[in-house]
């Protein structure tokens, strides 16, 4: 069966560091991958998407990166994080290529900026 | 743009009633409609979807109906138990850049409360 990995659970990190973030899928191959992020209260706000391994979709302008370096690897990055970077952090995957197959979500990064 | 809003914000029903979330989507292309039930702190699971291809799914206490000449769909819960209450997103799936991903854009959210 399909499992998916997302770590660290909880992260604190100092204004202006950098933050990687990795979800990694198992059991299934080429998968559609996703990262959303949610605000305290708040709905599910979708920043990235990939179809593989170098093809990178960016949903919201931001100091924010996506990166692919393998099929089920996917990564979330930044150089200098924000005070509104704070917020719960999920990747997701999903399969097939025709768009109407349901997406299934990692457990999270919660992510607080001090 | 792309849009899925979601009614009502939060929602509180009886044990044993009936609980309705409607949602509406601005992409005439959608063509597949999943609802999701995230608890507090957790992961969003979903719960039910529908396709473009019918027009109403039932599971168990869960239904979703969907019409697509008014671009709405809404998630019906019967019978409601302590353990329905969540937060409830619909989503509704775009034309994305790559045609074969799954874009889904997300409603805002319905906090369902059931009073005992």
């Amino acid at each position: 069966s399909q499992t998916i990995h997302q770590w660290p659970a909880t992260l604190v990190q100092p204004v202006g560091s950098p933050l990687s973030l990795e979800c990694t899928v198992e059991g299934t191959s080429n998968p559609n991958l996703y990262w959303y992020r949610q605000a305290a209260g708040r709905g599910l706000q979708l920043l990235f998407y990939s179809v593989g391994i170098g093809q990178i979709s960016s949903e919201v302008p931001q100091n924010l990166s996506a990166s692919r370096p393998q099929d089920r690897q996917f990564i979330l990055s930044s150089k200098k994080l924000l005070l509104s970077d704070s917020g719960f952090y999920l990747c997701a995957w999903s399969v097939g290529n025709r768009g109407n197959q349901p997406q299934h979500f990692g457990d999270g990064t919660r992510l607080s900026i001090l | 743009g792309e849009n899925v809003e979601q009614h009502p914000s939060t929602l509180s029903v009886q044990e044993g009633d009936s609980a309705v979330i409607k949602c509406t989507y601005s992409d005439s292309a959608s063509n597949y409609f999943p609802w999701y039930k995230q608890e507090l702190g957790k992961r969003p699971q979903l719960i039910i979807d529908i396709r473009s291809n019918v027009g109403e799914k039932k599971d168990q206490r869960i239904a979703v109906t969907l019409n697509k000449t008014a671009k709405h769909f809404s998630l019906h819960i019967t019978e409601t138990q302590p353990e329905d209450s969540a937060v409830y997103f619909c989503a509704a799936r775009l034309r994305g850049a790559y045609s074969s991903a799954s874009k889904i854009i997300f409603g805002s959210g319905t906090r369902l409360s059931i009073r005992p």
